[in-house]
């Protein structure tokens, strides 16, 4: 399977502990998205990068978040000191993003976080 | 303020008949917009793109329309099948080819 590939699938924690996900994207892709999808409500935006440069962090996205894409290659978002509102499934998007042209992104299973 | 907004009810038709999907957003100027579709407990998946200068798109049976006055999109299933009971998304561009996504519509179809 060439897709893209989330870690774990499911994640339950308790509360005040730190969590982290990691995403392999679709190995040519060169822009990989993190995304926060709660039930009822369509994915938002966390942040994304171009190869290992984070361009773009949501306001959604507090300093107890981080994520990292080293080498350009998968990437791993981390939720520090979780709270229950952080439960919410996360996806990961990859695409070939290129200058001027359309951005289909390609998600993962995504990794539903439970924080009790 | 930005808002895109799909029916948050569930459109239930029946099978071989059309189902229509409505996408409106306000305060935005996307470039393009796509539709997704997304099955419970799944990542969504890709269906069509549509750019701001292209009126309609088809894929098989599938057709989206785009209409940047209104500031509307309708996704179209025609023949539909029970296969296609799911919940679609509509994104918009809103720069550096970031997305922004709809609450999303689920449909469902009955045999």
């Amino acid at each position: 399977d060439t897709g893209v590939s989330q870690d774990p699938r499911h994640k339950i924690t308790k509360r005040g502990q730190n969590v982290t996900f990691r995403c392999d994207p679709i190995s040519e892709h060169n822009r990989l998205y993190w995304y926060r999808q709660t039930l009822g409500q369509g994915p938002e935006f966390l942040t994304y990068f171009q190869n290992e440069a984070q361009l773009e962090k949501s306001r959604l996205l507090s300093d107890r978040f981080s994520a990292e894409r080293p080498k350009g290659s998968f990437s791993t978002l981390e939720i520090q000191r979780t709270e229950q509102g952080d439960s919410a499934m996360y996806l990961c998007a990859s695409s070939l993003g290129s200058s001027g042209g359309y951005n289909e992104q390609f998600f993962g299973p995504g990794t539903r976080l439970t924080v009790l | 303020s930005q808002k895109i907004e799909q029916n948050s009810e569930a459109l239930n038709i029946q099978e071989g008949k059309t189902a229509t999907l409505t996408c409106n957003y306000t305060n935005y100027s996307p470039a393009y917009l796509q539709w997704y579709r997304q099955d419970p407990g799944r990542g969504p998946v890709f269906l069509l793109l549509i750019r701001e200068n292209e009126k309609e798109k088809r894929k098989e049976r599938l057709k989206v329309t785009f209409d940047t006055t209104l500031k509307q999109s309708l996704f179209h299933i025609t023949a539909s099948q029970p296969a296609d009971s799911a919940t679609y998304l509509c994104a918009l561009e809103t720069g550096f080819q970031k997305l922004v996504f709809g609450t999303g519509t689920r449909l469902l179809v009955s045999p």
